[in-house]
């Protein structure tokens, strides 16, 4: 069955740091998410990516987040300078409609010190 | 804006008990979709089920089963006969079409269901 993958599993960075994250969505999946959930509490929309371009963003992704697709396969999120409370578990997802539903990865657990 | 409460914070049943999970919604679309997903100890999200806000259907699968009433704005989870292995964090989201016609999962803060031997 299909599925989204997720690279590294794990980052622990310094704080100002760049880190990349690395996501491929299903193969035949047309629309790409970010989402985020800090330890404990609720997951967060950050950002939609569509036709090669951003298509909506949450107050939370600022200039310090990109989003980018390198190739035909991988999506990716870079964090230019972590702070603190980026440390989170990062959610890769996609969908093959806009309204269709979204399969997420195993997410990307990011620590800064 | 969207919202969705899970009033459950942590819900701890003994195997084999039935357990239902609460869900409630807020939202100005008239056609939505909503969700729930399992997040087990490992961290991932798994898709659970999808519905229509035009569809009002029960829906079985298995042990799990989902009671969607509009008219309540809820969209009720239950595990029928619960297992060790359904010990997880349960979030239950609400699609929210944007201004750009694209959609965002609106998630519920989850319940966490202990299933104890």
């Amino acid at each position: 069955e299909p599925e989204v993958t997720q690279t590294p599993s794990h980052q622990v960075t310094q704080m100002g740091q760049e880190v990349i994250l690395r996501c491929v969505p299903i193969s035949n999946h047309l629309y790409f998410y970010w989402y985020r959930q800090i330890l404990g509490q609720k997951v967060e929309f950050l950002v939609s990516f569509y036709n090669n371009e951003i298509s909506e963003k949450s107050e939370i992704f600022d200039d310090q987040f990109s989003v980018e697709r390198p190739d035909g396969s991988n999506f990716t999120l870079k964090i230019r300078s972590t702070k603190l409370e980026d440390s989170a578990m990062y959610f890769c997802a996609s969908s093959g409609e806009g309204g269709e539903t979204q399969y997420f990865g195993p997410g990307t657990r990011l620590l800064v010190l | 804006a969207q919202k969705v409460t899970q009033a459950q914070t942590e819900i701890s049943v003994v195997e084999k008990e039935d357990v239902t999970l609460d869900c409630v919604y807020e939202t100005r679309d008239t056609t939505y979709y909503l969700f729930w997903y399992k997040q087990p100890p490992s961290g991932e999200l798994v898709f659970l089920i999808r519905r229509n806000s035009f569809d009002e259907q029960n829906e079985i699968s298995g042990r799990y089963s989902w009671n969607f009433q509009k008219s309540t704005s809820s969209f009720n989870f239950t595990i029928t006969a619960s297992q060790v292995v359904d010990s997880a964090v349960y979030f239950c989201a609400l699609s929210e079409f944007m201004n750009t016609g694209f959609q965002k999962l609106v998630f519920g803060t989850g319940t966490r269901l202990l299933v104890s031997p």
